[in-house]
């Protein structure tokens, strides 16, 4: 079994709805990203958590909200849906201290009409 | 500019030819990391870096510190390599990525 799982993979949507993207893992780290990607741009930050407790804004997180439910889980919720909010949105974890290495969910395609 | 430039943003290249893709940053960093984004998506970790060079199979990765620059390298590409490589900074306890390099092997 995948060790960061994402839940839906791929999800369509219109403008104006609420979604809500969730991320579980098995992997028992304290930290947990949300980023999207959009083509020609690099990965960029939404939403960290160092642990259940702790929740930060990244670089663009204006139109977003998270939770963190648990050590395990955490979910990225667009409140009203816009199209440029469309892209490929990717959860991962790491493990405090140390060089940050990163471990990668397989990513949700939203597309919002 | 970027924190983190790469290049070539894309390369073509023919099975076996020794590739290289370079990755540039500005800011001080504690590690550099090598991904790899298959085109399902997926994206894994390749090597992370802090000083000097690690080899796993056919990739390569070097940084030089003083420079501000990293390559990773692939020795007797496949087709199978075809994927986008991604270069990203840690700092601060979070990354910052590159924007990838796209590497397509022609049989």
């Amino acid at each position: 079994d995948a060790d960061v799982t994402q839940t839906p993979r791929n999800r369509i949507t219109k403008t104006g709805k609420r979604i809500m993207l969730e991320c579980s893992q098995t992997k028992g780290h304290d930290r947990m990203y949300w980023y999207r990607q959009d083509p020609g741009l690099g990965l960029r930050l939404i939403y960290y958590s160092f642990d259940v407790k702790d929740i930060n804004k990244g670089e663009i997180s204006d139109g977003y909200s998270v939770s963190r439910q648990a050590q395990a889980k955490f979910s990225l919720s667009l409140e009203s849906a816009i199209p440029n909010q469309t892209a490929l949105y990717f959860c991962a974890t790491s493990d405090p201290g140390g060089p940050n290495e990163q471990f990668f969910g397989p990513g949700t395609r939203l597309t919002v009409l | 500019k970027n924190e983190v430039e790469q290049s070539p943003q894309n390369l073509t290249a023919q099975e076996g030819e020794f590739i290289t893709i370079n990755c540039s940053y500005s800011v001080g960093i504690s590690a550099l990391h090598w991904l790899q984004q298959h085109p399902g998506g997926g994206i894994v970790s390749l090597f992370m870096l802090s000083s000097g060079k690690k080899k796993h199979g056919r990739l390569i990765a070097t940084i030089n510190i003083q420079e501000k620059h990293s390559s990773l390298h692939i020795t007797a590409s496949h087709p199978r390599d075809s994927a986008v490589y991604i270069c990203a900074v840690a700092r601060n306890e979070k990354l910052t990525f590159g924007t990838g390099t796209r590497l397509t092997i022609i049989p």
